[in-house]
């Protein structure tokens, strides 16, 4: 079976700090995505950020990294200079390249303080 | 014109009343899906449509029906809901070309009150 596991409820960061949102994932399979996404209060889900399980570097999308440690099975999320917008629930998800069925983690809510 | 477009936005209905949610992408996505969020709990699967297809029913009660009738629209059909039914109802739909993440696209969702 697949889960993820997101273990912070939530974070405060201040603003132009960095902040490290963890992910950890389960699966037996060996060809896998994992994905994070932004859900601010308007309850839009946002893709962010991509990493697929043969990739050897770590996804950037402009502020957003993902430090994916395959031995370990995360993939944490890193957002630097954080940003009064990023305020918003987070959350990590997988699918398995061989579904259409995405797994979800219970999310991280992140709150940035001037 | 965003991606994928959930109608209503907000809904309120009593446990007798049948009602329905819509969902509608531009994307020219082939698969399509709906997931339940409540507070606190992961988003819960509930139904995946490919090529109008359903394969996967996440053992949703009978109560929520879905309909695809073509690749772009996708129905969510609500009948003699629990209060425990309300919920953010959000729609997505993916597209798996070679060489791409194949993220999901969600819809803005449907915030559903059952009294």
């Amino acid at each position: 079976a697949q889960k993820i596991t997101q273990t912070q409820p939530g974070m405060f960061v201040q603003e132009k700090e960095a902040v490290t949102l963890d992910c950890t994932y389960d699966t037996s399979d060996q060809s896998y995505g994992l994905f994070w996404y932004k859900q601010p209060s308007s309850g839009e889900m946002i893709f962010l950020i991509y990493q697929g399980s043969y990739d050897e570097q770590n996804a950037t999308e402009g502020r957003y990294s993902l430090n994916f440690q395959k031995a370990r099975k995360s993939a944490n999320l890193v957002i630097s200079a954080s940003q009064l917008g990023d305020s918003a629930m987070y959350f990590c998800a997988m699918r398995l390249n061989t579904g259409n069925q995405f797994y979800f983690g219970t999310g991280t809510s992140l709150t940035v303080i001037p | 014109e965003t991606g994928v477009t959930q109608t209503p936005r907000h809904l309120v209905m009593g446990m007798t009343n049948k009602k329905s949610l819509k969902c509608e992408q531009h994307l020219g996505h082939n698969a399509m899906y709906w997931y339940k969020q409540s507070a606190k709990k992961p988003l819960e699967l509930m139904f995946v449509y490919n090529f109008k297809e359903q394969t996967e029913n996440n053992s949703v009660p009978s109560r929520f029906s879905p309909e695809c009738p073509n690749s772009s629209h996708l129905f969510l059909h609500l009948h003699t809901l629990q209060p425990e039914d309300s919920a953010l109802y959000l729609c997505a739909s993916s597209v798996r070309l070679a060489g791409d993440a194949g993220e999901l696209f969600f819809g803005e969702g449907s915030r559903l009150t059952v009294l």
